[in-house]
């Protein structure tokens, strides 16, 4: 079965830009999130989709991080205008399930490595 | 409020030795707890999870956790390390039913040949 795909792979910006990634879930799961993972630190929820709506969004930086996902399939994290602390590795992830329950298992995809200069 | 706390950022053992990577956890309510494995350049992988059934939790590639309460621990063993378990490790904890994982902050295991 396929797995969770992120795009892209790495990205360098320079501070005050905008970024954008991207995730496609594994198919048929309803429940996807987005992870940031910095450096020496564990990763840490921004938010929790249920199809197209949202489950938990309480860490994210509304400030300047936007989330969506469209038609409950694929999602894009974006960061405007971007800051030197938010270089880190962003995780997306997907569960068939909306909690951690006794079945629950999460399907990361590799992240999208971001340093900003 | 659930966290855990990963004892030890670097791990070193030869190979076929002993693997313990410690975790403690602290929650409020019976917990879930789990182990992930993260390879370079790879995203998490599951190793085993607790969900108050048996306290000894066998998971993949040899890995094992026991659960113990008295001592807010799930601590991480294998047997025999080998050189493919050289990775990033880490804890994860969360309440029952609940939609959120709380991470350690990882522990990097290398294995000496």
């Amino acid at each position: 079965e396929a797995g969770v795909a992120q795009s892209p792979r790495y990205k360098i910006i320079e501070k005050r830009q905008s970024v954008a990634f991207w995730c496609n879930p594994i198919s048929g799961h309803a429940t996807l999130y987005w992870y940031q993972q910095i450096l020496g630190q564990g990763p840490k929820l921004l938010i929790q989709f249920q199809n197209n709506g949202v489950v938990d969004d309480s860490q994210l930086p509304k400030d300047r991080f936007s989330a969506e996902r469209l038609k409950g399939v694929d999602s894009t994290l974006k960061i405007q205008p971007a800051k030197l602390e938010d270089s880190a590795v962003y995780l997306c992830a997907s569960s068939p399930t909306p909690s951690i329950g006794t079945n629950e298992k999460l399907f990361f995809g590799s992240g999208t490595q971001l340093s900003v200069l | 409020a659930q966290s855990v706390t990963q004892l030890g950022s670097h791990v070193s053992v030869s190979e076929g030795a002993l693997v313990l990577l410690r975790c403690n956890y602290s929650s409020s309510v019976p917990p879930y707890l789990f182990w992930y494995v993260q390879y370079p350049n790879q995203g998490l992988q599951l190793l085993l999870k607790y969900t108050s059934a048996a306290t000894l939790v066998k998971g993949i590639n040899g890995f094992e956790a026991e659960f113990k309460k008295s001592e807010t621990s799930f601590h991480l063993t294998k047997p025999s390390a080998h050189m493919s378990d050289a990775a990033e490790y880490f804890c994860a904890v969360s309440d029952q039913g609940a939609n959120n994982l709380f991470f350690g902050t990882g522990t990097r295991l290398t294995v000496i040949p």
